[in-house]
């Protein structure tokens, strides 16, 4: 049953601290996106990868937060310096090309006190 | 930027009854998709549908494009149904998807 990995599943950091987020997608899924869910703002996205490079990252905070994908098997959010208003759920989710379904993770619950 | 409303944004229904969920849109889309996100806060992709009619199991969505609105009918509503039902809609196909508020669902035994 494949299916998209993320770590931690909970996260509890004080603020300045550097957050990192780290995503398994599914093995062959080519693009990987970024979400986060929060009361007010609902799902945004935050940036996507497609064949490891980056597409499009408009919806993320560029000063703080950064996206990368070092290899097919991994993509990793960081927050540096985190802030109490980046508490959130964060997705992570996978997909191919041309099929236009997204797999979604489990999120991962950052909490910046 | 485009926009998605969802309707209503909440519902209440006894198990085994019918209920439809409403996506309007603001333009025309390439791209759209319902989710299914259960109490555990899983979010789970129910139907890729920028056009037409589709069917899984006691679950069924149609999109008229041309009206920009989807409907999502769910069928002998269950416990296990309960949660939030996003429509989530792009432009182009690149994967930029914009979801609504969400209909927060809640079936009672």
């Amino acid at each position: 049953d494949a299916r998209v990995t993320q770590t931690p599943r909970d996260k509890v950091t004080e603020m300045g601290q550097e957050v990192t987020m780290r995503c398994q997608p599914i093995l062959g899924h080519n693009t990987v996106f970024w979400y986060r869910q929060t009361m007010m703002q609902g799902l945004e996205l935050l940036a996507y990868f497609r064949n490891r490079a980056p597409l499009d990252d408009s919806g993320m905070p560029k000063d703080r937060f950064s996206a990368e994908m070092p290899d097919a098997t991994l993509a990793t959010l960081k927050i540096q310096p985190s802030e109490p208003r980046d508490s959130a759920v964060y997705f992570c989710a996978s997909g191919l090309w041309g099929s236009d379904t997204q797999y979604f993770g489990p999120g991962t619950r950052l909490t910046v006190l | 930027g485009i926009q998605v409303e969802q309707s209503p944004p909440d519902l209440i229904l006894q198990e085994g009854a019918n209920s439809t969920l409403r996506c309007n849109f603001s333009d025309s889309v390439n791209n759209l998709q319902w989710f299914h996100q259960n109490p555990w806060g899983q979010l789970i992709n129910l139907f890729y549908i920028p056009s037409g009619t589709k069917q899984n199991g006691r679950l069924s969505a149609t999109t008229v494009a041309t009206e920009r609105y989807s409907l999502l009918y769910i069928s002998s509503s269950q416990t296990t149904d309960s949660g939030v039902y996003f429509c989530a809609v792009e432009r182009t196909r690149g994967g930029k998807l914009i979801f609504g508020q969400g209909t927060e669902l809640s079936v009672k035994p």
